[in-house]
């Protein structure tokens, strides 16, 4: 298997726009996170899947962010508007059977706002 | 809630020295813990866990970690750093679902 894939590795947008950053898991894999990493606070959970469900959402910070997983093979984590504050580093990762086993994550996806 | 404390966001050794990375957690049941590892521009990869069982866990690259219940940590060692350990690490938890909680990371520096 070729690992997570996230799609594009580097977005450049204009405040306003509607971002989609994609994410193919693991083939087989039961759970997908997406987590956004900034200098300023880390590594963030936005919210994770299980078996295209999602489960939990507390860490999307604002209604202009929605994610979506219409089948086992595709995610997607939408901004819009976008905004500045936004910019950060977007990581998908996936796993087998959740909290025992090790979440394989995605090169990511260098997001800037301007 | 559960969350997880990493003492020193930078740490720096010389080559052929002993790495400690310090890891502190909090939770009300007990967790699962894991060490990943973040080159520059790479996602994270992990370097070992711990879910039962013995509480000394080694793993990849010589790198060990345990787990002591008492102090709540589970800090990460190896017994002679190299330059290709230059990296940034990431103690991370499960305890309640399955969320995994990272803590804010520690850069490793590594001189020759």
């Amino acid at each position: 298997d070729a690992g997570v894939i996230q799609s594009p590795r580097h977005e450049v947008t204009e405040m306003g726009q509607e971002v989609t950053l994609r994410c193919k898991p693991i083939s087989g894999h039961d759970y997908l996170f997406w987590y956004r990493q900034t200098m300023m606070r880390g590594l963030e959970l936005l919210i994770y899947f299980n078996n295209n469900v999602p489960i939990d959402d507390s860490g999307m910070p604002e209604d202009r962010f929605s994610a979506k997983m219409p089948n086992a093979s595709f995610s997607t984590l939408k901004i819009q508007p976008s905004e500045p504050r936004d910019s950060a580093v977007y990581f998908c990762a996936s796993s087998l059977n959740g909290r025992l086993s090790e979440a394989f994550f995605g090169q990511g996806t260098r997001l800037t706002v301007v | 809630a559960q969350s997880v404390t990493q003492l020193g966001s930078h740490v720096s050794v010389s080559e052929g020295a002993l790495v400690l990375l310090r890891c502190n957690y909090s939770s009300s049941v007990p967790p699962y813990l894991f060490w990943y590892v973040q080159y520059p521009n790479q996602g994270l990869q992990l370097l070992l866990k711990y879910t039962t069982g013995a509480t000394l866990v080694k793993g990849i690259n010589g790198f060990e970690a345990e787990f002591k219940k008492s102090e709540t940590s589970f800090h990460l060692t190896k017994p002679s750093a190299h330059m290709s350990d230059a990296a940034e690490y990431f103690c991370a938890l499960v305890s309640s679902g399955d969320k995994l909680t990272f803590g804010t990371g520690t850069r490793l520096a590594v001189r020759p």
